[in-house]
């Protein structure tokens, strides 16, 4: 099993459209969990922190499923700007890093 | 407050030349890590160090590559006798004293290996 798996997409939206992202992680002694955002050819952005079993900021909500080991991300009322590759990785454990899945690309269109 | 600075934004080799980037963290980050991003694939791991010390190299190439960070000057990727599969984006990112990681990226050294 890969360490940090995500579905790669790509998710084509209509604008105000909800979509959801899961991420599934194996190593079980992971803390933390990030959702990272990046755009084409640029560097990777911290999106939202789960520390516990959620967050919410704004149209953005992260949930944490430890017993199932996945991580979801939802975005509501989706805008022309959400348009990128979301990264998802789960911190903590044996490792001092950040181990990033594959990224999931989201479209959304006019 | 600068952010993560990474230099050279570009840059050009030949097969069998040597790379060298550099990275300075954001102040008062005391952990940098480096990835790797292939066109069209995930980061990828490669290092994690502080001052004066390698933390983590689980993630890099077992040759020719190499990775410093300094107790004075920035943190250094050292890649010798290129080839054309080094051809990649290399991120570097920094964190607090305090690792929570939470991971400010740099704005990434594009290597192209002619």
């Amino acid at each position: 099993r890969k360490e940090v798996e995500q579905d790669p997409g790509p998710f084509n939206v209509p604008e105000g459209a909800t979509v959801a992202f899961n991420c599934t992680y194996s190593n079980s002694a992971s803390q933390s969990f990030f959702w990272y955002r990046q755009d084409c050819r640029k560097e990777p952005k911290l999106l939202m922190s789960v520390y516990s079993s959620g967050n919410e900021d704004g149209r953005f909500t992260a949930q944490l499923n430890r017993a199932s080991q996945y991580i979801s991300l939802l975005i509501r009322d989706s805008k022309l700007s959400d348009s990128a590759t979301y990264l998802c990785a789960p911190f903590g454990g044996s490792q001092g890093n950040l181990i990033f899945g594959k990224g999931t690309k989201l479209s959304v269109k006019p | 407050n600068a952010g993560v600075m990474q230099n050279p934004r570009h840059l050009v080799r030949r097969r069998g030349q040597e790379a060298r980037l550099r990275c300075s963290p954001m102040k008062g980050h005391s952990h940098v890590y480096w990835y790797r991003q292939l066109p069209e694939e995930g980061l990828k791991f490669m290092v994690y160090l502080q001052k004066e010390n390698i933390i983590d190299e689980s993630g890099m190439p077992k040759e020719r590559f190499s990775a410093e960070f300094p107790k004075e000057g920035p943190s250094i990727l050292r890649i010798q006798q290129v080839v054309r599969g080094d051809s990649a984006a290399y991120f570097c990112a920094s964190s607090p004293v305090t690792e929570t990681g939470e991971l400010f990226f740099g704005e990434g050294s594009r290597l192209t290996v002619l």
